[in-house]
């Protein structure tokens, strides 16, 4: 099945525990892309890598950090995390870089900073 | 740059009544547009998407949705709601920024079905 997996689904850590939320997907794409989404804020856009190797920040990127090895893995790292970083967390994936390519999402991870 | 306004953050209406979910974009270039719906505890799932052609576009389970360019408008429409319905909708725009494509959202609109 075609999808794009996150772990943990649910997290609970203390402010300055370094962790890592993995991302998988198994449909070959190019484009992959971390979101936060808050209450009344929507989504916003962390950072996105457009290959392997290539990564950018994108409209919230401050205390995170990616990184892209492998074509099919897309993990988001919090060096540190602080309780302002409490969120639910979304990776998406799209086959291709162009904007009208439909991005495909994971079920989310729940984060909760102490 | 661009932007996303979903008019109403919570919308309710009764099982067999139309939904109308609005959503403005601001954008200098021409947008691709595009619904996703969330379910609880689910990601997003596309509905629909315009991308260019006719400005009708139908997508999955019963809604569709008109760009209107004059109005900047991509409204969200299904004739009768059912109560598998309820769920949080997002309108989401997309430009060619040069380097990669860029999704920006809206706030999302709960939608709510009664009996």
């Amino acid at each position: 099945e075609a999808q794009v997996t996150q772990n943990p689904r649910y997290l609970i850590t203390v402010t300055g525990k370094k962790l890592t939320v993995t991302c998988s997907q198994n449909m070959n794409h190019e484009y992959m892309s971390w979101y936060r989404q808050d209450p009344g804020l929507g989504l916003r856009q962390i950072y996105y890598s457009m290959n392997v190797e290539v990564t950018d920040k994108g409209d919230v990127p401050e205390g995170y950090k990616v990184s892209r090895k492998e074509k099919r893995n897309f993990p988001l790292i919090l060096e540190s995390p602080s309780p302002n970083q409490t969120s639910l967390y979304f990776c998406a994936s799209s086959l291709g870089i162009r904007p009208q390519e439909t991005q495909y999402f994971g079920p989310g991870t729940r984060l909760l900073v102490l | 740059a661009q932007s996303v306004t979903q008019l109403g953050s919570h919308v309710s209406v009764s099982e067999g009544a139309l939904v109308l979910l609005r959503c403005n974009y601001s954008s200098s270039v021409p947008p691709y547009l595009f619904w996703y719906v969330q379910y609880p505890n689910q990601g997003l799932q596309l509905l629909l998407k315009y991308t260019t052609g006719a400005t009708l576009v139908k997508g999955i389970n019963g809604f569709e949705a008109e760009f209107k360019k004059s109005e900047t408008s991509f409204h969200l429409t299904k004739p009768s709601a059912h109560m598998s319905d309820a769920a949080e909708y997002f309108c989401a725009v997309s430009t060619d920024t040069g380097t990669a494509s860029k999704l920006t959202f809206g706030t999302g609109t709960r939608l709510q079905v009664t009996l």
